[in-house]
Order: C-alpha cells, then structure tokens, then sequence
C-alpha cells in the first residue's frame, strides 16, 4: 500500500524551529517530486516547497524563502523540512504530497499540525 | 499568481455540478483538481486538465477553454458533499497556487 506518514509537529513559540519528517512506502522513491503544503485553520490549500527526488530542483514560496529548508534522504525513503524562525501565520496543518511532476500531488499524508504560539 | 473560483456550489442529488477556475497561465499550464472532506488530506480527482486517476469515478471529468477550466460532476451524490480546491503553476512552472476553494453543497 502506498502511504505518506508526516511527523515532527507541534507547538513552537514565535521565532523557534521545527522539522518535520515524511516517511513514504509502497512506491519507489525515485524519479518523483516531493511536496509540502499547507492548510491553515479555516482556510485553504497553499504550496510551501518541493524538491526532485534527485535533489536537483527546489522551490520555495517567497514567504518561506530564507527560513524554511526542504531536503530529503533517498536511502530511507523520506523527505525533510526544516522550519526556523517561525511566525504565527506559519500555523497550519502540514501536508506531504508526491507527484510524477514538480507541480502534481498525486498522493497525501495525513498531515502534522504546526502551532506557532506565545 | 492567483487562482479564482466560487465560493460555493449548491446541486441537488442525481443532478450536475459545474466549479469553475480562471486564472492568466491556465491556456499554457495544467489544471489540477481536489476533494477534500470535513477533517480529511485531499484526494487528486483530476489531472493535466482532464485525465481522471484510478479509483476515482467517472462521474468526475475535467474541462478547458482559454482561462478557465472546469470540474463537471454528473450524477452528484451525496458523498461528493466536499470543498474542491484547482492548482496550476504560474508562467515559470516554478510556483505552484491553489484556488480559494468551492465548498459543493448536496441539498
């Protein structure tokens, strides 16, 4: 079965760090695109960053440029965002997606929730 | 780079819904769509404008002309009750935006 597993949420006060971990299964991990989106509380979907599996390629919304980090690790199947100096509007539930194309996200995680708060 | 569709959609069961998306690079870049229900991950119901995954029903299909496309559901039931968000990439294809989402009510 394939299956995307986030990890590494939580509450983080304003200005702190976080990593988060996505772990996939079922599939094999090359050749693919990783994503994280996230959902704020109430709101919408919005990309935050992506990465070839190859690690070639990375892009990033502007608003998360310079503070967020997406890696991954092809050994062990997973994908990796580091997250430092948070602000609140950072709050949301974060998603894993994989995709054939840079811009597809064929499969999704559960998510992990991200609480940025004093 | 932005993505427009209605807020809401409101169908009676058995009969079609029709959720709209414009945006300026969608005659050059593929249009995506997804079903997200009330505490769930969302779920690819079309991609590249048109094509439908497996698993999904057939009743789901996709549409484009110039700046819009479309998500038609024939046939609407009750568990298609959802919010439905498009996706596309802008002129550089190296960001990538969500529209605001149309919650598809079922009366």
């Amino acid at each position: 079965e394939v299956q995307l597993v986030e990890s590494g949420g939580g509450l983080v006060q304003p200005g702190g760090s976080l990593r988060l971990s996505c772990a996939a299964s079922g599939f094999t991990f090359t050749k693919l695109w990783m994503s994280w989106v996230r959902q704020a509380p109430g709101k919408g979907l919005a990309w935050v960053a992506n990465i070839k599996q190859d690690g070639s390629e990375k892009y990033y919304v502007d608003s998360v440029k310079g503070r967020f980090t997406i890696s991954g690790d092809n050994a062990k199947n997973s994908v990796f965002l580091q997250m430092n100096s948070l602000r609140a509007e950072d709050t949301a539930v974060y998603y894993c997606t994989m995709g054939m194309e840079a811009g597809s996200f064929d499969m999704w995680g559960q998510g992990t929730m991200v609480t940025v708060s004093s | 780079y932005e993505l427009t569709q209605p807020p809401s959609v409101s169908v009676s069961p058995g009969q079609t819904a029709r959720i709209t998306c414009s945006g300026d690079t969608l005659p050059k870049q593929y249009a995506f769509w997804y079903q997200q229900k009330p505490g769930q991950a969302p779920v690819l119901v079309i991609y590249k404008d048109t094509e439908r995954p497996s698993g999904i029903p057939e009743r789901f299909s996709g549409s484009s002309s110039g700046t819009t496309v479309t998500l038609t559901i024939s046939g609407v039931q009750a568990e298609d009750e959802a919010d439905y968000y498009c996706q596309s990439a802008d002129s550089s294809g190296t960001y990538w935006a969500f529209g605001g989402g149309t919650k598809l009510s079922v009366l």
